[in-house]
C-alpha cells in the first residue's frame, strides 16, 4: 500500500490533455515539495518535474505540476505516442523519515 | 556527464544474502545524498534506504534490519547488503542520486534484477 495515492490508469488520444492527481497527508505533501518521475518501459526512472512544478532542462513544456494542500497533480498537455510510461508522484515524508512514492499511474495514448 | 552503473544482482534463496554496488562517476560523489529504490513486479516504486553525504543513513520500515546501505567516498561506490532476503524483495534495484538541495532524485542507475526465489 503506497503512501501516495495515485489513478492507476490514464489515457487519451494524440494531442489531448491528461492529468494525473496524487494524494498524500500532512506529513508528506502537505510538508513536502513533489517531484515526478517517468518511466518508459524496459527503462530506468527519469525525473520530470521537481520542486511541484520545475521542469529539468531537457523536459519538453508539455509537462507540467502543481500543488495544492496535501495534493499535486501533473499534466500532459498534447500528448504523443511516447509520453506511453508510467507516471510516479514522489515526495519526502516526515513521519517515515523516508522518501515516499506514489501507487503509479500508467498512461496509455489510445 | 553523471553516470551510476549497478552491479551485485542474482538469483538467491530465500534467506539468503546479496550485495549491490553502483558505481559512480561525472561528479563529486562525496557531495551528494545517495539512494536505493527498487521496483518491484506489480508494485511500482518503492524506496529502499538513504545515505547521507556524511553518512546518516536510514531505510524503509519493510527492509530495515535486513538491508546496510553504506558509501566509499575514496572509490565513488554506494553499496546495499541486503541479508535474510524474501521472496517479495524480488525487483529491479536502481541507485540514484539525490540533487543537492530538495529530496528530487535527478539522475538514476539501469538497475539491477534480484530475483529471490527457491
Amino acid at each position: 500500500q503506497s503512501v501516495l495515492t495515485q489513478p492507476p490508469s490514464a489515457s487519451g488520444t494524440p494531442g489531448q490533455r491528461v492529468t494525473i492527481s496524487c494524494s498524500g497527508s500532512s506529513s508528506n505533501i502537505g510538508i513536502s515539495t513533489v517531484n515526478w518521475y517517468q518511466q518508459l518501459p524496459g527503462t530506468a526512472p527519469k525525473l520530470l518535474i521537481y520542486s511541484n512544478h520545475q521542469r529539468p532542462s531537457g523536459v519538453p513544456d508539455r509537462f507540467s505540476g502543481s500543488k495544492s494542500g496535501t495534493s499535486a497533480s501533473l499534466a500532459i498537455s498534447g500528448l504523443q505516442s511516447e509520453d506511453e510510461a508510467d507516471y510516479y508522484c514522489a515526495a519526502w515524508d516526515d513521519s517515515l523519515n523516508g522518501y515516499v512514492f506514489g501507487s503509479g499511474t500508467k498512461v496509455t495514448v489510445l | 556527464q553523471v553516470q551510476l552503473v549497478e552491479s551485485g544482482g542474482g538469483l538467491v534463496k530465500p534467506g539468503g544474502s546479496l550485495r549491490l554496488s553502483c558505481a559512480a562517476s561525472g561528479f563529486t560523489f562525496s557531495d551528494h545524498y545517495m539512494t536505493w529504490i527498487r521496483r518491484t513486479p506489480g508494485k511500482g516504486l518503492e524506496w529502499v534506504a538513504y545515505i547521507s553525504d556524511i553518512g546518516d543513513t536510514n531505510s524503509a520500515g519493510s527492509v530495515k534490519g535486513r538491508f546496510t546501505i553504506s558509501r566509499d567516498n575514496a572509490k565513488r561506490s554506494l553499496h546495499l547488503q541486503m541479508n535474510s532476503l524474501r521472496v517479495e524483495d524480488t525487483a529491479v534495484y536502481y541507485c540514484a542520486r539525490r540533487r543537492s538541495s530538495g529530496w528530487d532524485l535527478d539522475y538514476w542507475g539501469q538497475g539491477t534484477l534480484v530475483t529471490v526465489s527457491s
